[in-house]
């Protein structure tokens, strides 16, 4: 099982532009989640899925759109890229039957916004 | 909903001191507890966690926490530190309200000194 991986694992965007990140996970979990890590901040939730096609609004949504075409996958998009999204971003999967707050996390991708 | 307070931001011990972290939670009931990890350059994973019975959970590498509800809080300790547990540690709980959606603490970034 690879479990949850993300792609990409660097990234450097201009301002204004845009950019898709992909998690996906093997593990068959029903929930799959996208949080920002800053300084300081802990981890912030921007989106969540609880099954394939619905997903829901976190603590930090402005500026994200996500998307949940397959179970195994979550899309995290930046429409126009801002310097406050300069951030370490996690996506985590987890599942009903170990209690759902069991987050399994990936690497990350860290984004730099220019 | 529910938030969660680390009451220390940045740690600095000598191997084989002892460790305990805070962690308070802001109101009570039945309440789901976790201590997430993250070694450098690494993502999080699960320390231990908490759902009911003993109050005292033991998780990976001598690392346990005590539950004590009077107090909303749930320390993390471990009675000799090493090199090796140098990271960021995350307390987490539910959102409250129905949600099983963790929030998480700002964190604690403990260095150890070989």
């Amino acid at each position: 099982n690879a479990g949850v991986t993300q792609t990409p694992k660097f990234r450097v965007l201009k301002t204004g532009q845009s950019m898709t990140l992909l998690c996906a996970q093997d593990m068959n979990h029903e929930y799959m989640y996208w949080y920002r890590q800053d300084p300081g901040m802990g981890l912030r939730l921007i989106h969540y899925s609880v099954g394939e096609g619905t997903t829901a609004k976190g603590e930090v949504p402005d500026g994200y759109n996500v998307s949940r075409l397959k179970k195994q996958n979550f899309l995290l998009g930046l429409e126009s890229a801002a310097p406050s999204q300069t951030s370490v971003y996690f996506c985590a999967s987890s599942y009903a039957g170990q209690g759902p707050e069991t987050q399994y996390f990936g690497p990350g991708t860290r984004l730099l916004v220019l | 909903a529910q938030s969660v307070s680390q009451h220390n931001h940045h740690v600095i011990l000598s191997e084989a001191a002892s460790l305990e972290l805070g962690c308070n939670y802001s109101y009570g009931g039945t309440v789901n507890l976790f201590w997430y990890v993250q070694y450098p350059g690494q993502h999080l994973q699960l320390l231990l966690k908490y759902f009911s019975g003993d109050p005292l959970v033991k998780g990976i590498k001598g690392f346990e926490a005590e539950f004590i509800k009077s107090k909303f809080s749930f320390n993390l300790r471990k009675p000799s530190v090493q090199w090796s547990d140098t990271a960021e540690y995350f307390c987490a709980v539910p959102r409250g309200g129905g949600s099983y959606i963790p929030t998480f603490g700002r964190g604690t970034s403990l260095i150890v000194h070989p």
